[in-house]
């Protein structure tokens, strides 16, 4: 049983097309987030939701999108994409907000050329 | 501007031994700290934490010491085994909710 899972494991595309990342998780967990780690190994969060609503967002370009159609899903949507994007990116989740914990998905390399 | 640091890329130790993995932080905001554990191709998976509020705390053969003056807190594994090789990140969070990772350490034990 896979807790928290992303689909596509790699995506090669080319600049300026738009692609979609999803994540899924069957723990019941309230929060789940999305983490960009570039080629310093950096783990960055990107966003967090807690139960569909928005409640981080850094600074992070609005070709990027969050969508969360119900408190297990959490979709990442780029736009116009760019060289810099290509990087791992991670989904996880966590019981509630509170809870310092988190399960990450296996991570989704994707590869701008 | 780096909040979370881990200055050792990778750590080899011989099987049996103690690893020990290093972390500072800049951010005296920050109240909860964490080890995440990777191997390639995965997602980090969650080892062990500890509050601000204490030292120390053990989990079997893993142990996280926490200097608060110091800004400084270290992953202790005895007996290191091979199947601890991975990469070690250290995070750190304050009331923002928010993880703020380290490089991570790529550990090697050796048979």
């Amino acid at each position: 049983d896979t807790a928290v899972s992303q689909t596509p494991k790699y995506l090669v595309t080319q600049m300026g097309n738009d692609k979609s990342i999803k994540c899924e998780q069957n723990l019941g967990h309230d929060t789940m987030y999305w983490y960009k780690q570039d080629s310093k190994k950096f783990l960055k969060i990107m966003f967090s939701y807690n139960n569909k609503e928005l409640i981080i967002n850094e600074t992070v370009p609005n070709r990027f999108s969050p969508k969360s159609p119900d408190k297990a899903h959490l979709n990442l949507h780029i736009n116009s994409l760019e060289l810099g994007d290509s990087a791992v990116y991670f989904c996880a989740s966590s019981p509630t907000v509170v809870t310092y914990e988190q399960y990450f998905g296996p991570g989704t390399r994707l590869t701008v050329t | 501007d780096q909040q979370v640091k881990q200055n050792s890329p990778s750590l080899s130790v011989q099987e049996g031994r103690i690893s020990i993995l290093n972390c500072d932080y800049t951010n005296s905001m920050f109240d909860y700290f964490l080890w995440y554990k990777k191997y390639p191709a995965e997602g980090p998976t969650f080892l062990i934490s500890i509050s601000s509020i204490k030292d120390k705390n053990e989990d079997g053969r893993f142990t996280v010491f926490l200097n608060k003056s110091a800004k400084h807190l270290s992953l202790h594994i005895v007996p290191s085994q091979p199947g601890d090789s991975a990469v070690y990140f250290c995070a750190a969070s304050g009331r923002t909710y928010k993880y703020i990772f380290g490089t991570g350490t790529r550990l090697k034990v050796l048979a």
